[in-house]
C-alpha cells in the first residue's frame, strides 16, 4: 500500500520555541492531508485539513496561529507548533489520500511524538 | 453531523475466541465506514471500509464487519482471536464520500492465552 512518512517520530523541545512536523507522501500525490492529534488513551481528533497551494481549513477550536500548516506541494505537508507549551505535548498523526484511482483509503504515518519541558 | 460510538473503551478475551467490537454509527447522509487498528506509538492501519457496496466486508487479518442500516452499526468481528490482535480499534465515519474521518472514542482489545 501507499506510505506516509513523518519526521521527526519523537521530538523534545523547551517551553517557548517552535517545532516543526513533517508529513510526506513516499510513493503518491496528495492534494489532501490531514492532520489529527491524539491525547494518551484516547481517540485521535481532527486538527485541519492541508491542502495544496492553498489555505489550511482548521476545526472549530484549534488555533490556526498556534499551529501553521503548510502544504507546499503534493507530497509534503509540515505542521509547525509554535511557542509550544507543555499542553501542546501530545501524539501528532498525519494522513493522506492517493487521489489517483481513489480507493477512499487514508494512509497514515507512524506519527509524531511531542514532548514540550 | 457525522459520528460514530464504539460501546466498550476495553475488550478482553482469551486467544482463540470471538472477537466483538461494536460501534454505532450517526449520519444525516449515507456514510462510508471504516475500521483501524493501532499498534502502540504508531499510525494507523486500514482493517475494512464500507462504502455503500456489499454490506459484508471482509479486510485484513481475518477480519470482517457488517454494515446494519435499521441498527445503525458497523460491529468488527474475528472468528479466532490471535495475540497478536492485541491493540487499539478505531470505528471511523465520513460523510458520503471520501472526507475527513471521524473518529470513535476507540476500544483496547487485550487477548490472554
Amino acid at each position: 500500500g501507499a506510505v506516509v512518512s513523518q519526521h521527526p517520530s519523537r521530538v523534545i523541545c523547551k517551553s517557548g520555541t517552535s517545532v516543526k512536523i513533517e508529513c510526506r507522501s513516499l510513493d503518491f500525490q496528495a492534494t489532501t492531508m490531514f492532520w489529527y492529534r491524539q491525547f494518551p488513551k484516547q481517540s485521535l481528533m481532527l486538527m485541519a485539513t492541508s491542502n495544496e497551494g492553498s489555505k489550511a481549513t482548521y476545526e472549530q477550536g484549534v488555533e490556526k496561529d498556534k499551529f501553521l500548516i503548510n502544504h507546499a506541494s503534493l507530497t509534503l505537508s509540515t505542521l509547525t507548533v509554535t511557542s509550544a507549551h507543555p499542553e501542546d505535548s501530545s501524539f501528532y498523526i498525519c494522513s493522506a489520500r492517493d487521489q489517483t484511482g481513489d480507493t477512499g483509503e487514508l494512509f497514515f504515518g507512524e506519527g509524531s511524538r511531542l514532548t514540550v519541558l | 453531523a457525522q459520528s460514530v460510538t464504539q460501546l466498550g473503551s476495553h475488550v478482553s478475551v482469551s486467544e482463540g475466541a470471538l472477537v466483538l467490537l461494536r460501534c454505532n454509527y450517526s449520519s444525516s447522509v449515507p456514510p462510508y465506514l471504516f475500521w483501524y487498528v493501532q499498534y502502540p506509538n504508531q499510525g494507523l492501519q486500514l482493517l475494512l471500509k464500507y462504502t455503500s457496496a456489499a454490506t459484508l466486508v471482509k479486510g485484513i487479518n481475518g477480519f470482517e464487519a457488517e454494515f446494519k442500516k435499521s441498527e445503525t452499526s458497523f460491529h468488527l468481528t474475528k472468528p479466532s482471536a490471535h495475540m497478536s490482535d492485541a491493540a487499539e480499534y478505531f470505528c471511523a465515519v465520513t460523510k458520503g464520500g471520501y472526507n475527513k474521518l471521524i473518529f470513535g472514542a476507540g476500544t483496547r482489545l487485550a487477548v490472554h492465552p
